[in-house]
């Protein structure tokens, strides 16, 4: 079975840019999970996503969105690019009913220049 | 109070040594207590876990300690392999239904040959 898969690997923004990024979930799987990891603050939770609705959100400005599709993809934007977003990008995805047992894909890494 | 504690920052061992690292939380209502291994240039992958109502968790060379009067879990490496060499986060969920976690700041851990 094929694991997360994140695309794009790598990203180059400007400030002030928008950015999305996008997540394909182990099949079967219909919790879509992101998180930012960061040198400074390490791995920090952005949202969950379960049946195209936004189960749990983390601590992060409204710049920070996401969406499900009804196929369980899901995708983050990033609006207004800072320096400060730079980061690598994770998506994890759970099946439903073992919430708890998340995979991670490798995520993207963004830098915003 | 949502914070998840983590200690050391990094460990060098011998190989064949066991590898401690330590984690503490002050949430009472985290309900769960995976370990994610992560190497470079990789999404982290989870390696135990542990609920509340159990003291010990063992699987192959790793061990889950867990204290829950003290708010403390802490993770064993026993025969410690270089092939172990990679950074270590705990986590604790919040809430539970989903995969809203708090992870640790992590411990990069080096087992020399």
């Amino acid at each position: 079975k094929a694991g997360v898969t994140q695309t794009p690997r790598y990203l180059i923004k400007t400030r002030g840019q928008q950015v999305t990024l996008s997540c394909s979930p182990i099949s079967g799987h219909r919790s879509v999970s992101w998180y930012q990891q960061t040198p400074g603050q390490g791995l920090q939770f952005l949202f969950e996503y379960f049946s195209e609705t936004q189960r749990n959100k983390g601590n992060f400005p409204g710049r920070f969105s996401g969406r499900q599709f009804s196929n369980s993809r899901s995708e983050m934007n990033v609006s207004t690019l800072e320096l400060g977003d730079s980061a690598l990008y994770l998506c994890a995805s759970s099946r439903v009913g073992v919430w708890e047992t998340q995979y991670f894909g490798p995520g993207t890494r963004l830098l915003v220049l | 109070q949502q914070q998840v504690k983590q200690s050391p920052q990094s460990l060098i061992v011998q190989k064949g040594g066991i590898s401690i690292i330590n984690c503490a939380y002050e949430n009472t209502a985290f309900d769960y207590f995976p370990w994610y291994q992560q190497f470079p240039g990789k999404g982290p992958a989870l390696l135990i876990a542990i609920r509340p109502d159990v003291s010990e968790k063992k699987e192959g060379r790793f061990t889950i300690s867990f204290n829950k009067s003290a708010k403390q879990f802490s993770l064993h490496i026993m025969d410690s392999q270089p092939g172990d060499s990679a950074t270590y986060f705990c986590a604790a969920r919040v809430g539970q239904i989903g995969q809203n976690f708090v992870f640790g700041p992590g411990t990069r851990l080096s087992v020399l040959p």
